[in-house]
């Protein structure tokens, strides 16, 4: 079965640039949502988008942006990196039912790692 | 503030035994818990959730069981096998009045099972 994409698996920036990260849900999933999991932590909401428009907003910062595309993927753009931002990016994504989200399945994630 | 989190970081148990992992959570309200399984370099995996509406549940060797009196609840895993060697998070479910949904992840707990 199809499962959650992401990529790039591993990106390695350093200070003060940028970073992309792409997230391709599950064909036919329209919520998309992204984690940050630092070094023996656990994961921290960060986004959520349902059908292209934004649901949710956690602990983000606001050097970071994301969005949904109409191909239902999404993209989570990072800038001015700071060492604290190396992590482990998950995305994951699910499916509406009646106006209520079913089960999240995640993605594989993105290693950052910030020099 | 909200929380959900697990006594103990770390289990070592002996292949064959059954393991039981802990998490109590805070907010009373809560009614929705999910178990991840998390392997190294890998997403969080689905195992088990259970609602607020039930005190046990149970899957192909683990079981969940909620005490909401005193907000704690378990994963139990039957004759615990190298495999399940990994990360477990028990998560909240948090349903927003929009309908959507975020997950609230408590701190992992390492199982380690030797043969």
């Amino acid at each position: 079965a199809a499962g959650v994409i992401q990529s790039p698996r591993h990106l390695i920036k350093e200070k003060r640039e940028t970073a992309t990260l792409k997230c391709y849900p599950i064909p036919r999933h329209d919520t998309v949502y992204w984690y940050q999991q630092g070094p023996g932590q656990d994961p921290q909401f960060l986004i959520s988008f349902y059908e292209k428009m934004q649901s949710d907003k956690g602990s983000i910062p606001d050097r970071f942006s994301a969005q949904q595309f109409s191909d239902y993927h999404s993209e989570l753009n990072m800038s001015s990196l700071e060492l604290g931002d190396s992590a482990l990016y998950f995305c994951a994504s699910s499916w509406m039912t009646s106006g209520s989200a079913n089960e999240q399945f995640f993605g594989p994630g993105t290693r950052l790692t910030v020099l | 503030g909200e929380s959900v989190g697990l006594h103990l970081p770390t289990l070592s148990v002996q292949e064959g035994d059954n393991s039981i992992i802990n998490c109590a959570y805070s907010n009373s309200a809560s009614d929705y818990f999910i178990w991840y399984k998390q392997e190294s370099g890998k997403g969080p995996q689905f195992i088990i959730d259970i609602r607020s509406n039930m005190d046990k549940r149970q899957g192909q060797r683990v079981t969940v069981l909620l005490n909401k009196t005193v907000k704690h609840l378990s994963l139990q895993i039957a004759a615990t096998q190298p495999g399940d060697s990994a990360v477990y998070f028990c998560a909240e479910n948090k349903r927003m009045n929009t309908g959507f949904q975020k997950l609230v992840f408590g701190t992992g707990t390492r199982l380690l099972v030797s043969p």
